[in-house]
């Protein structure tokens, strides 16, 4: 089976902290994903990336980066967190189009 | 603008009563569509990938059917442990295909 792993469940960060979400794949798989999950406006994508070291923006960028220096890895960065980034934080991977999720990060920023 | 639409937002049915919830979309090219469940505080879970109008999957107690503006996901004799929410997912020819198009979900309860 499929493991993605992330590595908090629950997290409270104060605004303006550096926060790093960490996501782990076993199956070798090239694409990664990072979304974030919001009542009423549901799973929209933040950054992917399709290889090491490569990435591409998704559709809400802004305030976010990227790093995956090991196929397996895909971290993602809130440089300064600000409240309104409170959110349920979900990575996932893929081979083909089918997405294997995380049990995602849920994250309050006070 | 492309979208993808799910309808009800909620749901709620008795052990054994059978229904359909349904995705549609609008997209110029539908590349694949998707059917994910989730649980509570968990990631969403793949179900199906449907490809062309006509086309249709089953898995125990649910079947996803398309057609080229909706899909249904038909719940046959559900119990307590389908209760979930359901998303859909539209992948378009167009669009880079790594992005999905998501709608926002059905809440099912299965109440016993």
């Amino acid at each position: 089976d499929v493991k993605v792993t992330q590595s908090s469940r629950y997290l409270v960060k104060r605004t303006g902290e550096k926060v790093f979400l960490e996501c782990v794949q076993d199956m070798d798989h090239e694409n990664m994903f990072w979304y974030r999950q919001d009542p009423g406006l549901g799973l929209r994508l933040i950054y992917f990336s399709y290889d090491v070291k490569m990435k591409e923006k998704g559709d809400i960028p802004e305030g976010y980066s990227v790093s995956r220096e090991k196929k397996e890895r895909f971290s993602l960065i809130l440089e300064s967190a600000s409240t309104n980034q409170t959110s349920m934080y979900l990575c996932a991977s893929s081979l083909g189009r089918r997405k294997y999720f995380g049990p995602g990060t849920r994250l309050l920023v006070l | 603008e492309d979208q993808v639409t799910q309808s009800p937002e909620a749901l709620r049915l008795q052990e054994g009563e059978s229904s359909s919830l349904n995705c549609s979309y609008t997209v110029s090219g539908l590349r694949g569509l998707f059917w994910y469940r989730q649980d509570p505080g968990k990631g969403p879970e793949f179900l199906f990938t449907l490809y062309s109008a006509g086309e249709e999957k089953e898995k125990e107690r649910l079947k996803a059917t398309l057609t080229k503006k909706e899909s249904f996901l038909h719940i046959t004799a559900p119990k307590p442990e389908d209760s979930a929410t359901y998303l859909c997912a539209v992948q378009e020819i167009a669009g880079n295909n790594r992005k999905l198009i998501w709608g926002l979900g059905t809440s099912l309860a299965v109440n016993p």
